[in-house]
């Protein structure tokens, strides 16, 4: 069955510190994987997403993600954390069901910002 | 690019009453809408799938009864919780997927329920 495994439930970095939020999927074709962040109260915005092509992916708000087929994984990273990017993360991989396109997700990992 | 707007962002309301959560697609037609709840400090959980014109499809454990969902046109789905007590206090979020292929699923901003 289809999965996504966050291994880290909570991360705390101290502000310009480099960042890096593991991800893990089982999928039994060619993944479609997304990278999402949900600030407290608030809705999700797509940081960036893998479909094929180059394995290293950037996204918004200099994050960068790279798909490794052979470790069944998709890392989210970022060089310097600012402390606006404290906030929820989740991963997903897209899942053809049906006529639908479902998301499975994630648990999520929370990230802190220590000043 | 495409928008879902949903309302209310947050709702108070009474053990016993019921609360209509409103997605609508602002600039594109929304065939089906996903429907998920969110726990604090927790995933997504997919509640049902809506699809115009057609039965909701409700996951596994979902109450349909408690958990009414309508997706009467292209541009508008709701979710009623009826009944409502405080455990169904949670973060509800609608989604849209893409028309074609995964790229550009559209959340909706997220309604904070909360039963008293």
């Amino acid at each position: 069955a289809q999965s996504v495994t966050q291994p880290d439930i909570h991360i705390t970095v101290s502000e310009g510190a480099s960042l890096e939020l593991r991800c893990n999927y089982s999928y039994g074709a060619t993944p479609y994987l997304f990278w999402y962040v949900q600030s407290p109260g608030q809705g999700l915005q797509l940081l960036l997403k893998y479909f094929s092509g180059d394995t290293l992916v950037q996204g918004i708000k200099g994050f960068e993600a790279e798909f490794k087929r052979s470790q069944s994984s998709f890392n989210l990273r970022k060089p310097s954390v600012h402390w606006s990017d404290a906030a929820e993360y989740f991963c997903a991989v897209g899942d053809y069901t049906g006529n639908n396109r479902k998301l499975i997700w994630g648990l999520g990992t929370s990230l802190a910002v220590n000043p | 690019g495409a928008v879902v707007s949903q309302h209310p962002s947050w709702v108070i309301c009474k053990s016993g009453t019921s609360v209509k959560i409103e997605c609508r697609s602002l600039d594109f037609q929304a065939t089906t809408m996903f429907w998920y709840r969110q726990f604090p400090k927790q995933s997504l959980m997919l509640m049902a799938t809506s699809n115009e014109g057609s039965k909701a499809t409700y996951e596994q454990g979902v109450e349909k009864d408690k958990f009414l969902i309508n997706h009467a046109s292209l541009t508008l789905s709701t979710l009623t919780v009826t009944s409502a007590h405080p455990e169904d206090s949670s973060f509800y979020i609608c989604s849209a997927p893409p028309r074609t292929g995964f790229g550009g699923y559209t959340f909706g901003s997220g309604t904070r329920l909360t039963v008293v």
